[in-house]
C-alpha cells in the first residue's frame, strides 16, 4: 500500500496522560500535515512541514501539541497533558511540491479519546 | 462567519436524480479549489480539482466563479454509493480551508 499510513487508529487515554501519533506520508511527497478534526465540522489545520522544516503552525496548538519530522520522512504529534477537548480525530496528509495546485492526500485518522 | 460556508444538509434524493452543492468562499485571494468526499468515520478523500473552466468527471461536474466567490458540484444519475459528506476546500499556499461539508443520503 502507497497511500499515507498512520498509527494508532485509535487512541483511548486519560486526562492528563501524554500521547504521540505516527503519520508516514507517500514515500515522494514532500509536503506534510496535520489535521485536526471534530464531528460535524471539517478539518482544522494545525501544522505543515516541508522536507523536515515546520513552516507554520495554527494558533489551534497550544504549547501542549508539538510535530516533528525529523529525517523528512514519518512525522509524529505529541499531546503533553491531554484534556477531554482534545478528543478528536488527527488526520495527516502528504501533497508533492507542485507550483499551482496543492491536492492532499490523507491518512486515515487516529481518533484520539481523552476520558 | 467561517471562511468556506456549506449548507451541511443533510439532502435527501432518490436513486437517479441529480443533485448540486453549493458553496462559498470569503478570501479572494484563494488559489485552487477542491471537492473532498467523506464517509462516515473515514478519512476525506479528493473527489475533483475545480477549475475556472468548469471541469466533469463522468456524473460529476464541478464549476467554479471567481467573480462570485462560488463553487459547485452536479451530480447526475446519482447512486446508493454517492452517500457521503461532501466538503468544499479552497487553498492558499500550503494551507486548505475546509467547509463544514453538506450531506448527501441516497434513498432507493
Amino acid at each position: 500500500d502507497t497511500g499515507v499510513s498512520q498509527n494508532p487508529r485509535h487512541k483511548i487515554t486519560k486526562r492528563g496522560q501524554n500521547v504521540t501519533f505516527r503519520c508516514d506520508p507517500i514515500s515522494e511527497h514532500n509536503r506534510l500535515y496535520w489535521y485536526r478534526q471534530t464531528l460535524g465540522q471539517g478539518p482544522e489545520f494545525l501544522t505543515y512541514f516541508q522536507n523536515e522544516a515546520q513552516l507554520e503552525k495554527s494558533r489551534l496548538l497550544s504549547d501542549r501539541f508539538s510535530a516533528e519530522r525529523p529525517k523528512g520522512s514519518f512525522s509524529t504529534l505529541e499531546i503533553q497533558r491531554t484534556e477531554q477537548g482534545d478528543s478528536a480525530m488527527y488526520l495527516c496528509a502528504s501533497s508533492p511540491k507542485r507550483e499551482a495546485y496543492n491536492e492532499q492526500f490523507f491518512g486515515p485518522g487516529t481518533r484520539l479519546t481523552v476520558l | 462567519r467561517k471562511e468556506v460556508e456549506q449548507d451541511p444538509g443533510p439532502f435527501n434524493v432518490p436513486e437517479g436524480a441529480t443533485v448540486a452543492f453549493n458553496c462559498t468562499y470569503s478570501n479572494s485571494a484563494s488559489q485552487s479549489f477542491f471537492w473532498y468526499r467523506q464517509d462516515c468515520r473515514k478519512e476525506p478523500k479528493l473527489l475533483m480539482s475545480v477549475y475556472s473552466s468548469g471541469n466533469e468527471d463522468g456524473r460529476f461536474t464541478a464549476q467554479l466563479n471567481r467573480a462570485s466567490q462560488y463553487i459547485s458540484l452536479l451530480i447526475r444519475d446519482s447512486k446508493l454509493s454517492d452517500s457521503a459528506t461532501y466538503l468544499c476546500v479552497v487553498s492558499r499556499n500550503y494551507q486548505l480551508i475546509w467547509g463544514a461539508g453538506t450531506k448527501l443520503i441516497i434513498k432507493p
